[in-house]
């Protein structure tokens, strides 16, 4: 199975804030990679797909790089909308499977 | 609008059986591959099981495989879950999900618990 390890698996930012989060595979996955947002009591909502192309609808502050093994999730600016917790995801091998997420927090 | 509404979740014993059942709309149903993610309570997002468009190919999660089966009805837009011997971990909120990951519903709870 391909491992995703995602970090930091918490994150205390500030409103304006940069930050990034990081997936790291266990093997090359190509593009085949997607990050998701998830606010409590709700189902996950796709931000990026393919690795870097921003889902409609999406704001442009969020931002996908990477390939192959190593992915980034860059917010450039910490909306208040923004604090939730957030997945990534490969879907090129069976189990497809997530990151263990990452927390988003205001500070 | 794009639609995916889960039914049939609640509460059964351990060792037994649920059908989860998820109505699609909007979408050429039949184009698009389908998946079962699940929850568990404060966890994180484990995907279950995915069928393809015409339902000739199916893939599982080792945790499930054997216990769980997938299906669709492509006349009613329905995806299907078939749930048997169900054990305490697999209690959880199961996402139904269609295409690439892109189209979620709202969830459907599974409670094990005797």
């Amino acid at each position: 199975d391909i491992q995703m390890t995602q970090s930091p698996s918490s994150l205390s930012a500030s409103v304006g804030d940069r930050v990034t989060i990081t997936c790291r595979a266990s093997q090359g996955i190509g593009n085949d990679f997607a990050w998701y947002q998830q606010k409590p009591g709700k189902a996950p909502k796709r931000l990026i797909y393919a690795a870097s192309s921003l889902q409609s609808g999406v704001p442009s502050r969020f931002s996908g790089s990477g390939s192959g093994t190593e992915f980034t999730l860059t917010i450039s600016s910490l909306q208040p909308e923004d604090f939730a917790t957030y997945y990534c995801l490969q879907h090129n091998n069976y189990p497809y499977t997530f990151g263990q997420g990452t927390k988003l927090e205001i500070k | 609008e794009v639609q995916l509404v889960e039914s049939g979740g609640g509460l059964v014993q351990p060792g037994g059986s649920l059908r989860l059942s998820c109505a699609a709309s909007g979408f050429a149903f039949s184009s698009y591959w389908m998946h079962w993610v699940r929850q568990a309570p404060g966890k994180g997002l484990i995907w279950v099981s995915r069928i393809n468009g015409d339902g000739s190919s199916t893939n599982y999660a080792d945790s499930v495989k054997g216990r769980f089966t997938i299906s669709r009805d492509n006349a009613k837009n329905t995806l299907y879950l078939q749930m048997t011997s169900l054990r305490a971990e697999d209690m959880a909120v199961y996402y139904c999900v269609a295409g690439v990951f892109d189209i979620w519903g709202q969830g459907t709870m599974v409670t094990v618990s005797s």
